[in-house]
């Protein structure tokens, strides 16, 4: 079936704004992440659900970040009063099954949101 | 938190020519996931090694995982323009997989 989808593909926006990335995950995924790719760096993790529930957002940088996955299956990524240091690559990523101790499913990333605040 | 270190951070090498790059933690893993990142493109899962010792091989990619499984390599023989990208290894945190910052390849044919 179809992979990981994001929307935009790309965002500009103004300092102050807020935006709402979105993220389809693969049909029947039970973890959804969220990750973050400056350049020339690996992705950084942000935060993760398990089905609709939040179980990790040690990784959102401050208040300003949020995220939801109301009925488990699409989640939106919410930056609100953006900054410029918020420019990034942001990528969403699901795996069939939770992190378990020593096996874990691959991660299935998606084509990511470039956003650049101005 | 679990950091994985990755190097070299640039490898540049004529086709043909043999590729390795090595990934370090300063604890133990339980499992480590190696993933390939084209440019312009988004990591894409390679493989997962479990157990101590382990390797692994995917056509012209050896993997391996260290006895003391705080370690790990990927090793290209004879690379081909199609295996440019970036390699990243990534190793389990408390809820999340971290990700190393990658060692990027560029292949002169």
């Amino acid at each position: 079936g179809a992979g990981v989808s994001q929307s935009p593909r790309y965002k500009v926006t103004k300092r102050g704004q807020d935006v709402a990335l979105r993220c389809d995950p693969i049909s029947g995924h039970v973890s959804l992440y969220w990750y973050r790719q400056a350049l020339g760096q690996g992705p950084e993790f942000l935060t993760y659900f398990n089905y609709e529930a939040q179980q990790d957002k040690s990784g959102l940088p401050n208040d300003r970040f949020s995220a939801e996955r109301p009925e488990g299956s699409i989640s939106t990524l919410t930056i609100q009063r953006t900054e410029q240091r918020d420019s990034a690559m942001y990528r969403c990523a699901s795996s069939l099954t939770p992190r378990g101790l020593s096996n874990n499913s691959p991660l299935h990333f998606g084509n990511g949101t470039r956003l650049t605040v101005t | 938190g679990q950091q994985v270190m990755q190097i070299p951070q640039y490898q540049h090498v004529q086709e043909g020519e043999d590729f390795t790059t090595y990934c370090n933690s300063s604890t133990t893993l339980s499992n480590i996931q190696w993933y390939k990142q084209r440019p312009g493109g988004h990591p894409v899962f390679l493989i997962q090694l479990v157990k101590s010792g382990e390797v692994k091989k995917q056509k012209r990619l050896t993997f391996q995982f260290g006895e003391a499984k705080k370690n790990s390599s990927l090793h290209i023989t004879a690379t081909q323009t199609t295996d440019v990208g970036t390699y990243f290894c990534a190793g389990p945190g408390v809820n999340d997989m971290r990700f190393g910052a990658g060692t990027r390849l560029t292949v002169k044919p």
